[in-house]
């Protein structure tokens, strides 16, 4: 099993453009999450979905979208990327109520 | 609001010499208590979880405790490879609500 894989590994934009981060899990979890980290600011979460074709909103939802086509995919879009949402981000998945299993991270800046 | 705090945000210590990392938590009602250990570059790596008050659970080096407040990661005779940051986060009952993380505790061991 790969677990949770996150593509791509590193990315550079320039302000304005957009961009799609494609998780992958193989693990049949109905839950996915995408989080955010940046220095001093632990883990925030964006948007989560409990299941295929519904998402939700977390803590900091702004200037995001999200999709849950199929079970195994949540993919994350940046529609017109900001400065401010250069940050390493992280996919992750879970059954209810167990533990969540994280993927390798994207870094991305913008500039 | 549930919140998660961590302290010390930075611990430094001798290989050898024992310490414990805090986690304190407000929810309301509490599903599960979950440590994770993140490397450098990598994404959080699942640790332990604690569902009631008085439950311990060890794994090496490593052993987590909780009570109705807060849970302790205690760490004996750390070696340099334990250098790590040390996540902790708390679900609240609702099956579907999110994970809330603490801002981690960044540990460094020296040899």
């Amino acid at each position: 099993n790969a677990g949770v894989t996150q593509t791509p590994k590193f990315r550079v934009l320039k302000t304005g453009q957009s961009m799609t981060l494609l998780c992958a899990q193989d693990m049949n979890h109905e839950y996915m999450y995408w989080y955010r980290q940046d220095p001093g600011m632990g883990l925030r979460l964006i948007h989560y979905s409990v299941g295929e074709g519904t998402t939700a909103k977390g803590e900091v939802p702004d200037g995001y979208n999200v999709s849950r086509l199929k079970k195994q995919n949540f993919l994350l879009g940046l529609e017109s990327a900001a400065p401010s949402q250069t940050s390493v981000y992280f996919c992750a998945s879970t059954r209810q109520g167990n533990e969540q299993f994280f993927g390798p991270g994207t870094r991305l800046t913008v500039l | 609001e549930d919140q998660v705090t961590q302290s010390p945000e930075a611990l430094r210590l001798q290989e050898g010499e024992s310490s414990s990392l805090n986690c304190s938590y407000t929810v309301s009602g509490l599903r599960g208590l979950f440590w994770y250990r993140q490397d450098p570059g990598k994404g959080p790596e699942f640790l332990f979880t604690l569902y009631s008050a008085g439950e311990e659970k060890e794994k090496e080096r490593l052993k987590a405790t909780l009570t109705k407040k807060e849970s302790f990661l205690h760490i004996t005779a750390p070696k340099p490879e334990d250098s790590a940051t040390y996540l902790c986060a708390v679900q609240a009952p609702s099956g579907n609500t999110p994970l809330v993380f603490g801002k981690g505790t960044r540990l460094s061991v020296i040899a």
